[in-house]
């Protein structure tokens, strides 16, 4: 696709479940980041990947809290026992090239409730 | 590690008027600052970027600018137009090297343009 695809678009499930999203960025871009979005906030950092370098995890706020890249492109961030305060939209964007500034393209982002 | 404070968190104006919206930032070494605009329900899609050796940039109505020394940048709106209204997001990348570099952004502004 044109853009960066993200799926599912909508995700609810129960408190303890384990969720996966998933993340398509735009071919041939070798920067991949995930956002947290909560309801009014600001873009909170969760992880960063670029080539074949060792992601920073940095941002992850808890060891439920998981991600890889498979072949340097398709991104799957997996979130363990789910918790209500794990409620958000979770947003991927990728970046052409490997310098540290440049666009950032965004996909729509993974609403996801847990009640 | 770099922090982004941004105000106001909500903005009103008038179509026709002129909006502006202020960011600080903690890491002196920081030295790229783009702003992001998001529409209800897409991702933040990059409206201008300004790099540290510049200290105004403008592209049609928007414009940002950057004082190193007070480390705040601004972006300015003018002749607003209702399709302007969304939140708005000024980030600071701080340098590092690799997966050490890192865009932290602010916790936005939402903006409504009223007729």
């Amino acid at each position: 696709g044109a853009g960066v695809s993200q799926s599912p678009s909508n995700k609810v499930t129960e408190k303890g479940k384990d969720v996966e999203l998933r993340c398509d960025p735009i071919s041939g871009h070798t920067a991949l980041y995930w956002y947290r979005q909560s309801l009014g906030q600001g873009l909170e950092f969760l992880i960063y990947f670029q080539g074949n370098s060792a992601p920073d995890k940095s941002g992850l706020p808890s060891d439920r809290f998981s991600a890889e890249r498979t072949g340097g492109s398709v991104s799957t961030l997996t979130i363990q026992r789910t918790q209500q305060e794990d409620s958000a939209v979770y947003l991927c964007a990728s970046r052409r090239d490997r310098g540290t500034t440049g666009e950032l393209f965004f996909g729509e982002g993974s609403r996801l409730t847990v009640l | 590690g770099e922090n982004v404070e941004q105000h106001p968190s909500t903005l009103s104006v008038q179509e026709g008027d002129s909006a502006v919206i202020k960011c600080t930032y903690s890491d002196s070494a920081s030295n790229y600052f783009p702003w992001y605009k998001q529409e209800l329900g897409k991702g933040p899609q990059l409206i201008i970027d300004i790099r540290s050796n510049v200290g105004e940039k403008k592209d049609q109505r928007i414009a940002v600018t950057l004082n190193k020394t007070a480390k705040h940048f601004s972006l300015h709106i003018t002749e607003t137009q209702p399709e302007d209204s969304a939140v708005y997001f000024c980030a600071a990348l701080s340098p590092g090297g690799g997966t050490a570099s890192k865009l932290t952004f602010g916790t936005g502004t939402r903006l409504q343009v009223t007729l």
